[in-house]
């Protein structure tokens, strides 16, 4: 079973527009972290939030953890045709052995 | 610095048959990962080494599916036999236990192998 899960499933956005993703996960954690894959390649590490923070910025991307909700949200700012990829978050369970555990994923398409 | 190298990129073989991926990690990075992404899912862990023991194998099909990283560097992952079920990306990831002193898992991922079984 996979412990995140991501929310929206898709997001259609204009270029210019901000776009928000959620996730949710089930259990205690060590790390959330949040990846891009663009269709057909690997997936590429965006930013990494532990436990013990509530929110994280690099560059136009905005993380922020509610771990009483077991939830985190992914918010681009100012996106661009060159967003249009799937982002997923990871998750590692406090106390295991440091996987990171991915969800379904979110696909945001920008529109030029 | 290199990232992680994976191949073949692409593979097609017939059910039954066997196929086998190779991964070389970077250079330094005592853990690695084999993902299985099967088409509109996210990555499904199938085994993690630390150096050349391993972690977590719960995941994997042992009846089929059987990897090794001999010398805890390159990673070889194999298929035998195939089943149609087993389409997908697989897609192996590196990462440094620790970053600054804490514990790190943020991994890097390859480009992925995507086989077809017909």
């Amino acid at each position: 079973s996979q412990q995140g899960e991501e929310d929206p499933q898709a997001l259609s956005i204009q270029e210019g527009e901000n776009a928000t993703m959620n996730c949710s996960y089930k259990t205690s954690i060590n790390n959330l972290q949040w990846y891009r894959q663009n269709s057909g390649r690997g997936l590429v590490h965006l930013i990494l939030i532990r436990s013990n923070e509530r929110e994280k910025h690099s560059g136009r991307l905005r993380v922020t953890l509610d771990t009483s909700k077991k939830s985190s949200s992914l918010l681009i700012t100012a996106s661009r045709a060159a967003d249009t990829a799937s982002y997923f978050c990871a998750t590692d369970a406090a106390g295991g052995s440091y996987i990171p555990t991915f969800g379904r994923g979110t696909s945001l398409i920008v529109h030029p | 610095e290199a990232g992680v190298a994976q191949s073949p990129r692409y593979k097609i073989i017939e059910k039954r048959q066997s196929v086998a991926f190779w991964c070389n990690p970077i250079s330094g990075h005592a853990t690695l990962y084999w993902y299985q992404q099967i088409l509109g899912q996210g990555p499904k862990l199938l085994i993690q080494f630390q150096n050349n023991g391993v972690v977590d194998d719960s995941q994997l099909p042992k009846d089929r599916f059987s990897a090794e990283r001999l010398k805890g560097v390159d990673s070889t992952l194999k298929i035998q036999p195939a089943k149609l079920e087993d389409s997908a990306v697989y897609l192996c990831a590196s990462s440094s236990p620790t970053r600054l002193g804490r514990l790190n898992t943020e991994a890097f991922f390859g480009q992925g192998t995507r086989l077809t079984v017909v």
